[in-house]
């Protein structure tokens, strides 16, 4: 397997526009999570799936903020309207449905809002 | 709910030194326990994890970690570090919920 797969690897944006970050976890994995990681906050969860549902979704900062999971191979994490604040790393991670296993993690997206 | 600490943001150290990341943890059920490092530009790499069973954890690249329970610790340890090894390093835990907390890291910085 090619390991979690996120695109795009970069992104710059204006403020305002929409923003979509898209992730590919590795196949069999029950669940995807989303992670957002800053200078000032570190590492925060921001929402995760498990076989495609929305488990939790607390730690999405605002109502800007939108994640689907429309199969098992697919999840979308979308911002609308980008504010320079949204700027940080979001990694995508995917794991076994076993509560032993580690989350292997994507290479991240680096999202740059000007 | 669990909680992780990572006491020093920056750990300065020469290369073939010995180095010691602190990690504390806490929550009210019995967890899982993970270190992973994060090379520059990369995502996390899992180093080791603790899951049960001896105490000793030995992980990838010479690291390992040991687990005490009575402390609430779990702490990473390496005997002679490389110039490679400059990274940061995350402690992170898991209980009865399926998601990763993690600890604020540690920059690991190896200097000739």
């Amino acid at each position: 397997d090619a390991g979690v797969i996120q695109s795009p690897r970069h992104e710059v944006t204006e403020m305002g526009q929409e923003v979509t970050l898209r992730c590919k976890p590795i196949s069999g994995h029950d669940y995807l999570f989303w992670y957002r990681q800053t200078m000032m906050r570190g590492l925060e969860l921001l929402i995760y799936f498990n076989n495609n549902v929305p488990i939790d979704d607390s730690g999405m900062p605002e109502d800007r903020f939108s994640a689907k999971m429309p199969n098992a191979s697919f999840s979308t994490l979308k911002i609308q309207p980008s504010e320079p604040r949204d700027s940080a790393v979001y990694f995508c991670a995917s794991s076994f449905n076993t509560g032993n296993t580690e989350a292997f993690f994507g290479q991240g997206t680096r999202l740059t809002v000007v | 709910a669990q909680s992780v600490t990572q006491l020093d943001s920056q750990v300065p150290v020469f290369e073939e030194a010995p180095v010691e990341l602190r990690c504390n943890y806490s929550s009210s059920v019995s967890v899982y326990l993970f270190w992973y490092v994060q090379y520059p530009n990369q995502g996390l790499q899992l180093l080791l994890k603790y899951l049960s069973g001896s105490t000793l954890v030995k992980g990838i690249n010479g690291f390992e970690a040991e687990f005490n329970k009575s402390q609430t610790s779990f702490h990473l340890r390496k005997p002679s570090v490389h110039i490679s090894d400059t990274a940061e390093y995350f402690c992170a835990v898991k209980g009865s919920a399926r998601q990763l907390t993690f600890g604020s890291g540690t920059q690991l910085t190896v200097l000739p």
